[in-house]
């Protein structure tokens, strides 16, 4: 069976703060992708990042920074000096075989001025 | 530069009403889907297409049909609404082939009263 854990329901931080939010995964599959989406107060979702199984080098897109480690299972998203504009829900997601996306339960981050 | 597009963003629906959410993409996308989102439990899969004139269930398929009449369209029924449907509807696109990103429109938010 799929799954995606997201154990941090909510996290609140203030502005500048560096910020980790967990995701951990379990599939018997040996080719999956992994996904970030964020989900704005706006309720919109919006796509952050793409991941496949075999590519677990770490990659850095501004502030943002993702950690890729199939040995413990996780993907895990580091925002650096967060800002207000980063509260939102975030969401973790797995796709494996037929493109089915499996999500975690997302994490609220706020960040205060 | 619409991406997925969602009619209508927000409805209240008496308990036995139907109704039909439309999604459109015009990304040229083979696969569509529908995503409901309740809180706590991030998002499920309802129905999908892999394509034009075929539909499939997916995690929470009761209560709800499909149509997929034309590739960028993708309709989503609720025959005899119940206060239980209330919820976010996401639609979403991807192109066919597996690992592809899977994009989302901006959502629609329904109440069954």
């Amino acid at each position: 069976a799929q799954k995606v854990t997201q154990a941090q329901t909510e996290i609140s931080v203030v502005e500048k703060e560096d910020v980790t939010l967990d995701c951990v995964y379990e599939t018997r599959d040996t080719t999956y992708y992994l996904f970030w989406y964020k989900q704005p107060p706006s309720g919109e979702l919006v796509f952050l990042i793409r991941r496949n199984s075999f590519d677990e080098q770490n990659e850095i897109s501004g502030r943002y920074s993702w950690n890729f480690q199939k040995s413990t299972s996780s993907f895990n998203f580091t925002i650096t000096a967060s800002q207000v504009v980063d509260s939102a829900v975030y969401f973790c997601a797995l796709l494996t075989g037929f493109q089915k996306l499996v999500f975690g339960t997302g994490t609220r981050l706020l960040v205060s001025p | 530069n619409a991406g997925v597009t969602q009619t209508p963003k927000f409805r209240v629906l008496k308990t036995g009403q139907s109704m039909t959410l439309l999604c459109a993409q015009d990304m040229n996308h083979e696969y569509m889907y529908w995503y409901r989102q309740d809180p706590g439990m991030g998002l499920r899969l309802i129905h999908y297409s892999v394509g034009e004139g075929t539909t499939a269930k997916g995690e929470v398929p009761d209560g709800y049909n499909v149509s997929r009449l034309k590739k960028q369209n993708f309709l989503l029924g609720l025959e005899s609404a119940a206060p239980s449907q209330t919820s976010v509807y996401f639609c979403a696109s991807s192109f066919g082939s597996s690992g592809n990103t899977i994009y989302f429109g901006e959502g629609s938010w329904l109440t069954v009263v």
